[in-house]
């Protein structure tokens, strides 16, 4: 089955940098990956995704890119703001899969 | 309005017990989920439903019974608690249940404490 890897699991930053997590998938199949976004005591909620047939997708400041050949797709925060303090979890899926994997998480904290 | 709504929204309760756990979403969709989100923040599917059918069966302990009355109700009974049961369980649905063909909407949670 699928395996999703994600790292760093802890993540500071000031306000205004940049954030980066990485994930790496190990079925060569997958090609859905979402991120989620997990506020304290929140659910998790969908933040932005891609498919396999893309390399990268932008929504304001966050941005996903997506490596085939490597297996291993990233999320980029701009412009960081304290609001962006949460836990992101990346996910993989295979076309035939009907279930998502999820990465361990990372807990993002965007210090003023 | 809710979209995904689960009840309780916290259990507290003794080793030994049994409990269920109910969800319900109002988004017509197809598909339901439960995951299980332990203290490290793991997120692990335990089971899906499509259509009121049960399509994945993780390896959970059978004291784990889901139950899909239908379409929009997925609930979840937990017989002889342990300990290590004590977690956070999501419910969840999408519209189809291959997950690159719809987003999954999670619920808020219940928040499951075994003493």
């Amino acid at each position: 089955g699928e395996n999703v890897e994600q790292h760093p699991s802890t993540l500071s930053v000031q306000e205004g940098d940049s954030a980066v997590i990485k994930c790496t998938y190990s079925d060569s199949a997958s090609n859905y990956f979402p991120w989620y976004k997990q506020e304290l005591g929140k659910r998790p909620q969908l933040i932005i995704d891609i498919r396999s047939n893309v390399g990268e997708k932008k929504d304001q400041r966050i941005a996903v890119t997506l490596n085939k050949t490597a297996k291993h797709f990233s999320l980029h925060i701009t412009e960081t703001q304290p609001e962006d303090s949460a836990v992101y979890f990346c996910a993989a899926s295979s076309g035939s899969a009907r279930q998502l994997t999820f990465g361990s998480g990372t807990q993002l904290t965007v210090l003023p | 309005d809710t979209a995904v709504s689960q009840t309780p929204k916290y259990l507290v309760t003794q080793m030994g017990n049994d409990k269920s756990i109910k969800c319900e979403q109002n988004l017509g969709h197809d598909t339901m989920y439960w995951y299980k989100q332990d203290s490290k923040k793991f997120l692990k599917i335990m089971f899906s439903y499509n259509n009121k059918e049960l399509i994945i069966n993780e390896t959970v302990p059978n004291r784990f019974s889901p139950k899909s009355p239908d379409k929009a109700h997925l609930n979840l009974h937990i017989n002889s608690l342990e300990l290590g049961d004590s977690a956070v369980y999501f419910c969840a649905s999408s519209q189809d249940s291959r997950p690159g063909k719809g987003t999954q909407y999670f619920g808020p949670g219940t928040r499951l404490l075994v003493l």
